[in-house]
C-alpha cells in the first residue's frame, strides 16, 4: 500500500465549479506540502501545513491529524488552474503522492 | 533573482556514461534537494542537504551521488549512467534547514534520456 493516496487520479470540471482533491496518508508526519505541476512541467508549491487550515486566494488547504486526511480546495475553478496537484508527507522521508490531473473547462 | 536553476535542460546519454546535474539557488537557502519524476510514479526524493557541509539519502540514491559545493549549489552525479535512470530530474531548495520543514522551491527540471 503506497504510504500517501491521492483521489480523484483524473478530475475534469466546469469553470466556476468548487473542486476537492484529497489526499490520504499511513505515516505519522509533521508537515504535509501541497504543489502545483504546470502542463509545461514546472513545480510550484502552494502550501505546507501541519495542523488546521490555510487560505490563499482561491485555493484553501486543511489537514486533519487524527483521520491522515488533507484536502485541497479550490473556489470558482478557472480553466488557468489546469495543472497536476501533487501532495507529499513529511515522515520519516518525505513521501509524495503520484498526483491528481485536473482539468478545468471554459 | 533567478530563483533555482539547473544546467542542462536536456541531455541524453549512452549506458556506463557519467555526467553531474548542476543546481544554485541565489535565495540564501540552506536546505537543498534533488529528485527524480517519472511517469506514473510522482516525484521521488534522491539526495538532500539539509545544511551546508551535510547531505542524506533519500528514497531512491542508489546509483547517483551528490556534492554540496557551497550554500548556492548542489550538484548530483551519475557515475555509470543506466537506462533505469531516465527520467526528469529536479532540484530544489528551502529557507529552513530540515527536510520538508519549509516551502520548496524548485527548478525548471532537467530531462535525462539513457539510451
Amino acid at each position: 500500500k503506497n504510504e500517501v493516496e491521492q483521489s480523484p487520479q483524473n478530475l475534469t470540471a466546469q469553470e466556476g465549479e468548487f473542486i476537492t482533491i484529497n489526499c490520504s496518508y499511513s505515516v505519522g508526519i509533521s508537515a504535509l506540502h501541497w504543489l502545483q505541476q504546470h502542463p509545461g512541467g514546472g513545480i510550484v508549491s502552494l502550501f505546507m501545513l501541519s495542523s488546521g487550515k490555510k487560505k490563499h486566494g482561491r485555493l484553501i488547504a486543511t489537514i486533519n491529524i487524527q483521520e491522515k486526511h488533507s484536502s485541497l480546495h479550490i473556489t470558482a475553478s478557472h480553466p488557468r488552474d489546469s495543472a497536476v496537484y501533487i501532495c507529499a508527507v513529511r515522515g520519516g522521508n518525505l513521501i509524495f503522492g503520484k498526483g491528481t490531473k485536473l482539468s478545468v473547462k471554459p | 533573482n533567478a530563483g533555482v536553476t539547473q544546467t542542462p535542460k536536456f541531455q541524453v546519454l549512452k549506458t556506463g556514461q557519467s555526467m553531474t546535474l548542476q543546481c544554485a539557488q541565489d535565495m540564501n537557502h540552506n536546505s537543498m534537494y534533488w529528485y527524480r519524476q517519472d511517469p506514473g510514479m510522482g516525484l521521488r526524493l534522491i539526495y538532500y542537504s539539509a545544511s551546508e557541509g551535510t547531505t542524506d539519502k533519500g528514497e531512491v540514491p542508489n546509483g547517483y551521488n551528490v556534492s554540496r559545493l557551497n550554500k548556492r549549489e548542489f550538484s548530483l552525479r551519475l557515475e555509470s549512467a543506466a537506462p533505469s535512470q531516465t527520467s526528469v530530474y529536479f532540484c530544489a531548495s528551502s529557507r529552513v534547514r530540515g527536510l520538508g520543514t519549509d516551502t520548496q522551491y524548485f527548478g525548471p527540471g532537467t530531462r535525462l534520456t539513457v539510451l
